[in-house]
This record gives structure tokens, sequence and C-alpha cells, in this order.
């Protein structure tokens, strides 16, 4: 089993539709990550969050540490939003630095 | 916000020969930096952990004599691929800890071995 769980695992959404991508981790944290990730492999660092709500723009990022919960939320997406988004936690382990990855969505956006 | 930056962002070498890869943070010192790889379709994986003047923490299954890591200064860290092979070519990128849980990822650099 992952310690770190996404979904969905693919999405395709209309231009101007509201998208939730939700990520559910198994283990004590001390942050979680939302990430992007173009075509072409770079990444992009969303958010960090240890815990409440964080808003970027049309980026919005929650995160229930009672439930092991995060979801990151786009409003009125459009295709440049189109990348996979990895959520990775780290954890608070005592045994250092223990980081742990979803294997991202895959969100297409169609104009 | 603070940026880390990764060089050069693509790389084809011959194999046998070894890569160097550059990790810096632009703006800020980090007095960790974390390397990781990613096979295509698949997700990030931690190889090892870089702390400023001492040796780098590999994890479970990462060759530490083909994948060498220094970080000589609280800005640079560098990942070198030696006697790189084919089944090297892959993604590889950084992140370096501002402070406490502050974590900025590099853009990446992407390693084809012929």
């Amino acid at each position: 089993k992952n310690e770190v769980e996404q979904s969905p695992q693919n999405l395709t959404a209309q231009e101007g539709e509201f998208i939730t991508i939700n990520c559910s981790y198994s283990v004590g944290i001390s942050a979680l990550h939302w990430l992007q990730q173009h075509p072409g492999g770079g990444i992009v660092s969303l958010f960090m969050l240890s815990s409440g709500k964080k808003k970027h723009g049309r980026l919005i990022a929650t995160i229930n540490i009672q439930e092991k919960h995060s979801s990151l939320h786009i409003t009125a997406s459009h295709p440049r939003d189109s990348a996979v988004y990895i959520c990775a936690v780290r954890s608070d382990s005592n045994t250092g630095n223990q980081f742990y990855f979803g294997t991202g969505t895959s969100l297409t956006v169609i104009p | 916000g603070a940026v880390v930056s990764q060089h050069p962002s693509r790389v084809i070498c011959k194999s046998g020969t070894s890569v160097k890869i550059e990790c810096r943070s632009l703006d800020f010192q980090a007095t960790t930096m974390f390397w990781y790889r990613q096979f295509p379709k698949q997700s990030l994986m931690l190889m090892a952990t870089s702390n400023e003047g001492s040796k780098a923490t590999y994890e479970q299954g990462v060759e530490k004599d083909k994948f060498l890591i220094n970080h000589a200064s609280l800005t640079l860290s560098t990942l070198t691929v030696t006697s790189a092979h084919p089944e090297d070519s892959s993604f590889y990128i950084c992140s370096a800890r501002k402070t406490g849980t502050e974590l900025y990822f590099g853009p990446g650099t992407r390693l084809t071995v012929t």
C-alpha cells in the first residue's frame, strides 16, 4: 500500500470547470506539498501546507490533519493548467527525512 | 518566492562517461538539499539527502559510488552520475530546504545516456 494516494489518476475537464484533486496519506507528516509537472518535465512547487488552507490565484489547497487528507482545487480551469499534479508529504519520522510521493494526477483541460 | 535552479536542463552523454548536475538555491541558503529521480510515467523517488559539509545520506537501493553527491556550500549541491549507462537515463530533480518545512524544487534535468 502506498503511503500517499491520489485520486483521480486521470482527469479531463472542459475549460472553465472547477477541478478537485485529492490526496490521502497514511503517515504522520510535518508538511504536505503540491507540485505541478508540465509535459516537458519541469516541476513547480505550488503549495506547502501543514494546516488549514492556502490560496494562490485560481489555486486553492486545503489540508485536514485529523483526516490525513488534502485537496487541490483549480477554479475556472484553463488549458494551460494541463499538467500532472503530484502530492508529496514529508513525514515526521524520528529516523530522518522521509518523503513520500503520490503517483500524480494527469489533468487535461480542453478548450 | 525562493528559487532553485538546476544546470543543465538537458544533457546527452555517451555510455561510460560521467555527468555532473548542479542544483543551486539562488536567493537563500540551504543547509539541506534532496535529489530525486523520476522514470517515465512514474512519480518522484528520493535518492539521497545532502547536508552541507557532510556526507550525503542515500536511500536504500541507491548506489553511492555511482551517484556522487557533493554539497560544498550552502547554495550548491552537485550530483555526478559516474560511468553512466542507458538505464541511468531519467529525469533528475533537486529540492532545497530553506527553513523548517519550506522546500523548493528545481525544474529538473533530463539525462539521456546513449
